[in-house]
Parts: structure tokens; C-alpha cells; sequence
């Protein structure tokens, strides 16, 4: 696509549900990252991947979260048994290199209750 | 882990006023990458600076890497409301793909 894709832009979940974001990343990107972003701070690294390999997943906070990118292109990151401290903007973004400049996407807004 | 850090936190300028935002680590940076977020928005990429000393100018903006590679700076100049936002350094540490992301320099803009 044009862009780099996510949906959905807002998830409000209740405490230990389980939720799935997803990122539609630009079509000749191979490297896929996922950030998160709590209000007034950086975006943190969480993991990333070079088509469907996942080399670095040391960002996830904890085993709760996964994400998984099958045929290299659309990307899931899913959290489950949500905890209130989950709540933040997961940012997705691309790159068509790994040491390029990211592509950031519009984000999901996750709120747990 | 590698640290990055911004300052000044916020800065409220006058139209027309400069503006800088330092970014700063006690070790050495690889490879320094500038994004702007605007207010509700999304990390726009600005620039990367890879060498020691490099200075770069997109019309407004001027980027410096540090001699010691050890801090960053973002200058602009006679700033205009539409420089509102929150202004992100980021160093891959090495890595070639894991961005350590500052925590911003957000600039208000009173017109």
C-alpha cells in the first residue's frame, strides 16, 4: 500500500481479555518493527522482522505478547490477558532496509480497563 | 542499555524565535536519526546523520553530529506555527535496526 497500515486505531478491552493488532506495511518493505509509545515518551522497540524471520523479539515486556509476520508482509502483535499497564499507542513501521528510515504508521490506541 | 537523552523536555517560542533540542548519550552513537511528531500524529521521519562532525541543512533545519559522537542537535530557525510538535532523536546503537528512541523536545509555537 501507500502507507503503512494498522488497524484498529482505537481497542478498548477489559482487563484479561486478549487482543490482536495488526500492521499492513508498505508492499516492498521487508523490515516490519513494532514500537510502543506511552503518552509523552519515545517510542520503545518491542521486535522486528526481516520478512517472516523475527531476529529480535528482546523488547517484548514480558510473554504475554507475541507477533508473528507468516508470508513476510501483514503483521499481528497480539497481547493477551490484557493488564491495565498494557495501555499505550502500539506504533507499527517499515523500512526496506534495516538501517533506513522508518515508516511509521498512524498507530492503535490500546486502553485496557 | 544505550540511553538517549533530550533536552529541553518543552519549549514554548515566539514566531520567529530560533529553537534547538540537544540530544545526548554518555556513549558513543551510531547512527543518529531526527522524526518530528505532530500533535496527534504519527514519528515523520527528518534525517539520519552517520559521520562525526556531519552538519546538514533542509532549508530551516540544521542537523549536527557531534565531533565525539556523543551528542546531536536539531536547530531551527525563525521558527513558523507549523514547526509545532514533538521533535525525536533516535540511535540505532549498533544494531542496524533497533532505534533507541529519546523522549522528545516538544515546541509550541505562539503565533
Amino acid at each position: 500500500g501507500a502507507g503503512v497500515s494498522q488497524s484498529p486505531r482505537y481497542k478498548v478491552t477489559k482487563r484479561g481479555q486478549d487482543v490482536t493488532l495488526r500492521c499492513d506495511p508498505i508492499s516492498s518493505h521487508a523490515t516490519l518493527y513494532w514500537y510502543q509509545q506511552a503518552l509523552g515518551q519515545g517510542p520503545e522497540f518491542l521486535t522486528y522482522f526481516n520478512y517472516e524471520a523475527q531476529p529480535d523479539k528482546s523488547g517484548l515486556p514480558s510473554d504475554r505478547f507475541s507477533a508473528e509476520r507468516p508470508e513476510g508482509s501483514i503483521s499481528t502483535l497480539t497481547i493477551q490477558r490484557t493488564e491495565q499497564r498494557d495501555s499505550a499507542m502500539y506504533r507499527c513501521a517499515s523500512s526496506q532496509s534495516s538501517s533506513g528510515e522508518l515508516f511509521f504508521g498512524e498507530g492503535s490506541r490500546l486502553t485496557v480497563l | 542499555g544505550q540511553q538517549v537523552m533530550q533536552i529541553p523536555q518543552y519549549q514554548h517560542v515566539q514566531e520567529g524565535e530560533d529553537f534547538t533540542t540537544y540530544c545526548n548519550s554518555s556513549t558513543t552513537l551510531s547512527n543518529i536519526q531526527w522524526y518530528k511528531q505532530r500533535p496527534g500524529g504519527h514519528p515523520v521521519f527528518l534525517i539520519q546523520l552517520v559521520k562525526s562532525g556531519e552538519v546538514k541543512k533542509q532549508k530551516r533545519l540544521t542537523f549536527q553530529f557531534g565531533e565525539a559522537k556523543k551528542n546531536s542537535s536539531l536547530h531551527i530557525t525563525a521558527t513558523q506555527t507549523t514547526d509545532v510538535g514533538t521533535y525525536f532523536c533516535a540511535d540505532s546503537g549498533g544494531s542496524n535496526y533497533k532505534l533507541t528512541f529519546g523522549k522528545g523536545t516538544l515546541l509550541t509555537v505562539n503565533p
